[in-house]
């Protein structure tokens, strides 16, 4: 069975410091990797993907991700965060067609 | 292009009431799902269509949830009777189908059921 394990439930940190949230998952097949971000009083909504091609992906607002396919990890980066990065971070894996597995989410707040 | 629109954005029920939730996925989504996400837990797939049959209900607790999609369009899911733990926020998703597409889901805002 797919799971997804993040590392940090909550993450605090002032503006302009640098950003890694942890993502490790267990999927039988090949996988596709996803962050997406659910910003205060919104929906859902897609930061980056990764299907297959250049481990090293780029997502919307200065965000990026790294899979290492050996440590079967795909943890979030961004080098200096905006107070507007507030948000819910949550990493999630799926296969082909398949519905998406979650992980319980980050709740990341940065204080000004 | 408009988004997954969901109704109602909020309701209360007592326990052992019935509840239903509507979802219009975006147009030409072929695939659609329904998300249950309990507060302080990240959303858990309920149930998934391609078109109007399902392909995966596995975690759909069938003695109460029930979801519908007629004429591969919208869809309702319904929960009848409701317990107290069935308060969460009930998220629907729509992707297209093909390679391209698939799996990348675009959420409505979702329906917080609250159960009382």
């Amino acid at each position: 069975a797919q799971s997804v394990s993040q590392h940090n439930h909550h993450v605090i940190l002032s503006e302009a410091a640098s950003l890694e949230l942890g993502c490790n998952y267990s999927y039988g097949g090949t996988v596709n990797l996803f962050w997406y971000v659910q910003y205060p009083g919104q929906h859902l909504q897609l930061l980056l993907k990764y299907f297959s091609g250049d481990p090293l992906v780029k997502g919307i607002k200065g965000f990026e991700a790294e899979f290492i396919k050996s440590k079967f990890s795909f943890n979030l980066r961004k080098p200096s965060v905006q107070w507007s990065d507030t948000a819910e971070y949550f990493c999630a894996v799926g296969g082909g067609a398949d519905g998406l597995t979650f992980g319980k989410g980050t709740h990341l707040i940065i204080q000004p | 292009e408009a988004g997954v629109a969901q109704s109602p954005r909020y309701k209360i029920i007592e326990k052992r009431q019935s509840v239903a939730f509507w979802c219009n996925p975006i147009s030409g989504h072929a695939t659609l799902y329904w998300y249950q996400q309990i507060l302080g837990q990240g959303p858990k797939l309920l149930i998934q269509f391609q078109n109007n049959g399902v392909v995966d209900d596995s975690q759909l607790p069938k003695d109460r949830f029930s979801a519908e999609r007629l004429k591969g369009v919208d869809s309702t899911l319904k929960i009848q009777p409701a317990k107290l733990e069935d308060s969460a926020v009930y998220l629907c998703a729509s992707s297209l189908w093909g390679a391209s597409g698939a799996n990348v889901l675009t959420f409505g805002a979702g329906s917080r059921l609250t159960v009382l």
